[in-house]
């Protein structure tokens, strides 16, 4: 079955440094995955997908399909940054996108 | 278009009371999916539909749950009855499946307590 794992629920970096936001995932087909992101008091919004390759706010993310892992990164954090993240795949069979667990990413100034 | 629209946005009701969340998508969009935010399991499927007809079910907690769409603009979730332990944010979600890599456009959730 289908399954997106985010390892961490909570992360925390300082403005500038790196993040890497982790996502593997289990899908025995090919896997059309997503991140979504949630700013506070705002609704859920789609961030990037793997597909097109795009880098939006500064993130990116690759798909490793020998690793099974689609993590999100960005070179420089910033303090708009902070956000609730998920990692999602959709299953192209039964059309329905699945979740991870969401990680909570706070950029300290 | 004003996006997925979600009623009502605050929901707190006392244990044993029947408590209705409802949704319209986006119009056009033919998926509509109904997931559950909580702290401890982030966000669950529940259930979604597809041309109005149920496809997957699989998600919803219990007998207690229930979900309807009875046309292509509305659908409803149905929780009957309501327990503490159903306190969560509710979300609605819509997208057009028929194009590949379409991405799912989400209401702003309603907050339910259940106390």
């Amino acid at each position: 079955a289908q399954r997106v794992t985010q390892p961490e629920k909570l992360l925390s970096v300082f403005k500038g440094a790196p993040v890497e936001l982790k996502c593997n995932y289990s899908y025995s087909g090919s896997p059309e995955l997503f991140w979504y992101v949630q700013y506070s008091r705002q609704r859920l919004q789609l961030l990037l997908r793997h597909i097109s390759r795009e880098s939006i706010k500064g993130f990116t993310a690759d798909l490793n399909k020998g690793e099974t892992s689609f993590h999100l990164k960005k070179p420089f954090a910033q303090e708009e940054d902070s956000a609730m993240y998920y990692c999602a795949l959709k299953d192209q069979g039964a059309q329905k996108l699945v979740f991870g667990q969401g990680t909570r990413l706070t950029i300290n100034p | 278009d004003a996006g997925v629209i979600q009623s009502p946005r605050h929901e707190v009701t006392e244990m044993g009371q029947e408590v209705t969340l409802r949704c319209k998508p986006i119009s056009g969009h033919n998926s509509l999916f109904w997931y559950r935010q909580t702290m401890m399991r982030g966000l669950e499927l529940l259930i979604y539909f597809n041309n109005n007809v149920p496809i997957d079910d699989s998600g919803m907690p219990e007998d207690r749950f229930s979900a309807k769409m009875p046309n292509a603009s509305f659908s409803t979730l149905k929780i009957q009855p309501s327990e503490p332990r159903d306190s969560a944010v509710y979300f609605c979600a819509s997208s057009l499946t028929a194009l590949l890599n379409t991405e799912a456009f989400f209401g702003q959730g309603t907050r339910l307590t259940v106390v």
